[in-house]
């Protein structure tokens, strides 16, 4: 069975100080992995994906097979990435979602 | 853009009752999902649809059920509301293995 652990229900960080996600996931395949974003009062929406490498309002994720891991980094908080993130993995045809965690940017 | 519409944004059904939460997408996707989201449990997927006429049971099926009888709709049916089933329901789409689009969700009170 497929699964994901994000071990931090809430993080709060200081605006202007580096972010770090966890994100640990059990899987048997080559997972694809994914970064969903909340915003208050808006929909879930996606964040970015492993396979893409590329940066999305500033952050970053790498896929660490070996640690099976994907977390996801920001350098320096801004007061708008306040918001729930979860982390996805997709395999044997669904989606499976971690349990968010809510990051909270203290200005 | 992907837009993928719920019906309701807030519900509230008696226990016992039979309830209907729709999910219209309109971008042609065939792929549509079902999920609940509680805190503190993330998103559980109920139901999947990858074509019309055609469902899926995801992790927590029990006590819904669901109807595609077009490909652009997809409909989440509560037999017999009971308050455990009190949450926020999302709709999803996506086509192929790209991935999925969200609904705004409906919040769910089951009195």
């Amino acid at each position: 069975a497929q699964r994901v652990t994000q071990p931090e229900k809430l993080l709060s960080v200081f605006k202007g100080a580096p972010v770090e996600l966890k994100c640990n996931y059990s899987y048997s395949g080559s997972p694809e992995l994914f970064w969903y974003v909340q915003y208050s009062r808006q929909r879930l929406q996606l964040l970015l994906r492993h396979i893409s490498r590329e940066s999305i309002k500033g952050f970053t994720a790498d896929l660490n097979k070996g640690e099976t891991s994907f977390h996801l980094k920001k350098p320096f908080a801004q007061e708008e990435d306040s918001a729930m993130y979860y982390c996805a993995l997709f395999g044997n045809e669904k989606l499976t979602f971690g349990t968010g965690t809510r990051l909270t940017i203290i200005p | 853009d992907v837009k993928v519409t719920q019906s309701s944004r807030y519900l509230v059904k008696r226990t016992g009752e039979k309830v209907f939460l729709e999910c219209v997408q309109d971008m042609d996707h065939e792929n549509m999902f079902w999920y609940r989201q509680d805190p503190g449990l993330g998103l559980r997927l109920i139901y999947f649809s990858y074509d019309v006429k055609m469902k899926e049971k995801g992790d927590i099926p029990e006590g819904y059920s669901v109807s595609r009888e077009k490909k652009e709709r997809f409909s989440l049916i509560l037999e017999s509301a009971s308050t455990n089933q009190t949450s926020m329901y999302l709709c999803a789409s996506s086509t192929g293995k790209q991935p999925q689009h969200f609904g705004d969700g409906t919040r769910l009170s089951i009195l």
